[in-house]
């Protein structure tokens, strides 16, 4: 069965630094596909970034980057220069690539940026 | 723009009522799904649909059911609300999963339910 976990229940961050958010999975599937979703205070999940388990190349979206390690079983969300408006919660999930689109998610980080 | 909506963002109901939540979405997207999301489980599956009138259970689908007759709406029903169903369920919609590249859910705004 697929797992995800996600070790940092909160993180405090101060303005314009970088931030790593780690997430490491665990699944016996050679296909798959890794997700990071923001989930701010109105409570509506925001897709930010995806990593096929066959990409060569880390995934990047503006100031998001995965730092997407297979040996390790690991994909962490790097917000470069954080911004006041990153305070979240931020989920990592994975899913099977091939004809099942069900999400295993895993219990999120809550970031805090301090001014 | 995509958009996926929940028929209430609050809903305070009753031990033992039958609570319907509903969720549409306007993108002619072929998955639908319902989570719950609880402090420190994160979110957890309850029912998926990939087709009208087609169904699957979840992770929990114990104590819930669920309808999709058209599709672009798919609706939750808790038969016998409990207090341990008192949750944020969050409704979600994606495309077939060969149609594109990433295949991402669509979420909705969520409803927050207490049952007293």
């Amino acid at each position: 069965a697929q797992k995800i976990t996600q070790t940092q229940p909160g993180m405090f961050v101060q303005e314009k630094e970088a931030v790593t958010l780690d997430c490491t999975y665990d699944t016996s599937d050679q296909s798959y596909g890794l997700f990071w979703y923001k989930q701010p205070s109105s409570g509506e999940m925001i897709f930010l970034i995806y990593q096929g388990s066959y990409d060569e190349q880390n995934a990047t979206e503006g100031r998001y980057s995965l730092n997407f390690q297979k040996a390790r079983k690991s994909a962490n969300l790097v917000i470069s220069a954080s911004q006041l408006g990153d305070s979240a919660m931020y989920f990592c999930a994975m899913r099977e690539v091939f004809g099942n689109e069900k999400l295993t998610f895993g219990t999120g980080t809550r970031l805090t940026i301090i001014p | 723009d995509v958009k996926v909506t929940q028929s209430s963002r609050y809903l305070v109901k009753r031990t033992g009522e039958k609570v319907f939540l509903e969720c549409v979405q306007d993108m002619d997207h072929e998955n639908m799904f319902w989570y719950r999301q609880d402090p420190g489980l994160g979110l957890r599956l309850i029912y998926f649909s990939y087709d009208v009138k087609m169904k699957e259970k979840g992770d929990i689908p114990e104590g819930y059911s669920v309808s999709r007759e058209k599709k672009e709406r798919f609706s939750l029903i808790l038969e016998s609300a409990s207090t341990n169903q008192t949750s944020m369920y969050l409704c979600a919609s994606s495309l077939y999963w060969m149609t594109g590249r990433y295949n991402e859910q669509f979420f909705g705004p969520g409803t927050r339910l207490t049952v007293l």
